[in-house]
């Protein structure tokens, strides 16, 4: 079965400090992946998505993950944190094109400090 | 486009009643998703609809739940008897076919007294 592994269920970086939350898949064939944040009480927002196109994948806020197959890994970076950014992020894989279902990872807390 | 639309956003009741939940999506948006989260997880799936037709449930989705899309538009979930473990928030997720990207409500939060 797919599953997502999110490494570090707490991140804590300074104001301006680079942002890396790490996320694992398991998958045997090319999967869709993505990443989302989740604001206190609220949904979910796409950040950005893999789609098998290129692989560095640009998404808001200057946020980006680069889809590593070799290592079956789909980081999430961002140059320069913000106060803003401090929220839930959750990777989600989508196993294949039926359907269309999500399988999340268990999520990591961004804490950004002054 | 208003987005998904979910109703109520908070509800409160007491173990053992029913409840239900309603959720519009995108309005062209033919593929309709249930998911669960509780407190410190991620979301779980726990059914879709490609337009009315409910094509998958998940285990989770036990006897007490019921999800009905009946023309195609808005959906329901439906919990019977509820239970201090179905305390979570449901999100529901809708897309087109074919279209990589889900856009989420914002969820109705369930606490079971």
């Amino acid at each position: 079965a797919q599953s997502v592994t999110q490494l570090g269920s707490h991140v804590s970086v300074s104001e301006g400090a680079l942002v890396l939350l790490r996320c694992n898949y398991s998958s045997s064939v090319p999967p869709y992946l993505f990443w989302y944040v989740q604001y206190p009480n609220q949904g979910l927002q796409l950040l950005l998505k893999y789609t098998s196109a290129a692989t560095l994948v640009k998404g808001i806020n200057d946020f980006e993950a680069e889809f590593k197959k070799s290592e079956t890994s789909f980081h999430l970076t961002k140059p320069s944190a913000h106060m803003s950014d401090a929220a839930e992020y959750f990777c989600a894989v989508r196993p294949d094109d039926q359907g269309g279902k999500l399988i999340f990872g268990q999520g990591t807390e961004l804490s950004v400090k002054p | 486009d208003t987005g998904v639309s979910q109703d109520p956003r908070h509800k409160i009741t007491k173990r053992g009643q029913n409840v239900t939940f309603r959720c519009d999506p995108i309005s062209e948006h033919n593929r309709l998703y249930w998911y669960r989260q509780t407190l410190g997880q991620g979301p779980e799936f726990l059914t879709y609809f490609q337009n009315e037709a409910q094509l998958e449930k998940s285990r989770l989705l036990s006897d007490r739940f019921s999800a009905e899309r009946p023309k195609g538009s808005f959906s329901t979930l439906e919990i019977q008897r509820t239970e201090q473990g179905d305390s979570a928030m449901y999100l529901c997720a809708s897309s087109l076919m074919g279209n990589t990207e889900a856009f989420f409500g914002q969820g109705t939060r369930l606490t079971v007294v």
